[in-house]
C-alpha cells in the first residue's frame, strides 16, 4: 500500500519552463513532507520541507504548495535549468522515525 | 558531499547467503536509518537506530536486522538472501529526531543471484 502517491512518473520541461509535481497522501498524522532531489549514484539529498501549518513554502527557484484540505502538495521548480534533471521524490512522516516515500518522478530539463 | 558514507559500493551475493552492510554517520549525529530502494522505486524505510536502541521498523522481515555502535556507525544485516533483496541499500544520519537535519549517504548496490 502506497502511503504516499506521486506524478507524474517522468516529466520532460524546456529550460526556463517551470516544473510540477504532485503527491497526495491520506494519513492525517503526516505532518512533515519533505522532497528530496536524486542524482544517479547518489542518495536522496534534502531539497526543501513544509509542515502542515502553512500552505506555501519557497526557497530560491523550489516552492512547495500545501493543501492540507485536499491532502496534497506539490513542488514547483521555476526557471528550470539542464542542473535539474534529476529524480524527485516527495516523502511524508509522522514523527521521526518512518519517513514515506512517493515513487518518484524523473525530471528532463531540455537545453 | 554529504558525510555519510558507506561500504562496500557494490556487493554481488546467491540466494541464501548473509550479507552485512556498513554505515558512518554524519559527525554528530546520533539516529542512523536505513533503507531499502529497489530500481525505479522510492526508497522504504527499514528500521532506525538513535542512541544504540532500534527506534522504529517499517514493514520489512526479522531476517533484517541492525547494529548501532557507541561512534554511532551502523551496521545493516540480512539473513537468507533472496532475488528480491537486490536494491540499494541507504543509510542516512540525523541528529536526534530532527528529519531537517538528515543526510544520506550513496548506498551500497546489492545483487543477490
Amino acid at each position: 500500500q502506497q502511503q504516499v502517491k506521486q506524478s507524474p512518473q517522468s516529466l520532460i520541461v524546456q529550460k526556463g519552463g517551470i516544473s510540477i509535481i504532485n503527491c497526495a497522501y491520506e494519513n492525517t498524522a503526516f505532518d512533515y513532507f519533505p522532497w528530496y532531489q536524486q542524482f544517479p549514484g547518489k542518495g536522496p539529498a534534502l531539497l526543501i520541507a513544509i509542515r502542515p501549518d502553512v500552505s506555501e513554502k519557497k526557497e530560491g527557484r523550489f516552492t512547495i504548495s500545501f493543501n492540507k484540505s485536499a491532502k496534497q502538495f506539490s513542488l514547483h521548480i521555476m526557471d528550470s535549468q539542464p542542473g535539474d534533471s534529476a529524480t524527485y521524490f516527495c516523502a511524508a512522516e509522522a514523527g521521526a522515525n518512518n519517513l514515506f516515500f512517493g515513487t518518484g518522478t524523473r525530471l528532463t530539463v531540455i537545453p | 558531499e554529504t558525510g555519510v558514507t558507506q561500504s562496500p559500493t557494490h556487493l554481488i551475493k546467491t540466494r541464501g547467503q548473509q550479507v552485512t552492510l556498513r554505515c558512518s554517520s554524519q559527525s554528530g549525529h546520533n539516529t542512523v536509518s536505513w533503507y531499502q530502494q529497489a530500481l525505479g522505486q522510492g526508497p522504504q524505510f527499514i528500521f532506525q537506530y538513535y542512541r544504540e536502541e532500534e527506534n522504529g521498523r517499517g514493514n520489512f522481515p526479522p531476517r533484517f536486522s541492525g547494529l548501532q555502535f557507541p561512534n554511532y556507525s551502523s551496521e545493516l544485516n540480512v539473513n537468507a538472501l533472496e532475488l528480491d533483496d537486490s536494491a540499494l541499500y541507504l543509510c542516512a544520519s540525523m541528529r536526534g529526531q530532527s528529519t531537517d537535519t538528515q543526510y544520506f549517504g550513496p548506498g551500497t548496490r546489492l545483487t543477490v543471484l
